[in-house]
């Protein structure tokens, strides 16, 4: 069982390029997320789905673009990389938002750097 | 929305004491409390958590305790070990945004042999 898969591990950009993160879940999970994980900030949530074809904004949500064609797939479009957007992100998968299922299964991440 | 503010940033501890980390939340509405531990290189990963119809929660060498008045929440590590080391995030789930979890900024833990 794989769980969360995420590619690549290690992307480097230029300014001005776009890129789109993947990550993958076998556990038929409802619920995706992406997350960006910056020093002393914490994790910050980007983007999320409660089901195929439904996608809303979390706390930083700009400069990034989601899709959620099917339960499994849940893809992180950079549309035009800037510097600030170097970091960790991680996706992260659970059951559905309701009460008991709330457990957050991650990735093991995709390091950015944007020069 | 919520907002989880976390202390320390970073503790140090000798093997075999115990460490503590604090939490608190805003969101007078939140009912589920996790606690993640991130080691180098990989994701977080569910550690113990806590609802708020209860006041403390144990697992062997961790705990977790919910003062629902005050809004906060803390981590207990008893007897702490050097694969304790690690990053810990306290998160709380953001009443307003259909349930997402809103984390602290995290704690670096480590633990000198």
């Amino acid at each position: 069982n794989a769980g969360v898969t995420q590619t690549p591990k290690f992307q480097v950009l230029k300014t001005g390029q776009s890129m789109t993160l993947q990550c993958a879940q076998d556990m038929n999970h409802e619920y995706m997320s992406w997350y960006r994980q910056d020093p002393g900030m914490g994790l910050r949530l980007i983007h999320y789905s409660v089901g195929a074809g439904i996608t809303d904004q979390g706390e930083v949500p700009n400069g990034y673009n989601v899709s959620r064609s099917t339960t499994e797939d849940f893809p992180l479009r950079l549309l035009s990389a800037a510097p600030s957007q170097t970091s960790v992100y991680f996706c992260a998968s659970s059951w559905s938002r309701g009460q008991g299922n709330e457990k957050l299964f991650f990735g093991s991440g995709t390091q950015l750097s944007v020069l | 929305g919520e907002n989880v503010e976390q202390h320390p940033s970073t503790l140090s501890v000798q093997e075999g004491d115990s460490a503590v980390i604090k939490c608190t939340y805003s969101d007078s509405a939140s009912n589920y409390f996790p606690w993640y531990k991130q080691e180098l290189g990989k994701g977080p990963q569910l550690i113990i958590d806590i609802r708020s119809n209860v006041g403390e929660k144990k697992d062997q060498r961790i705990a977790v305790t919910l003062n629902k008045t005050a809004k906060h929440f803390s981590l207990h590590i008893t007897e702490t070990q050097p694969e304790d080391s690690a990053v810990y995030f306290c998160a709380a789930i953001d009443g307003g945004s259909q349930g997402n979890l809103i984390f602290g900024k995290g704690t670096k833990l480590s633990v000198k042999p």
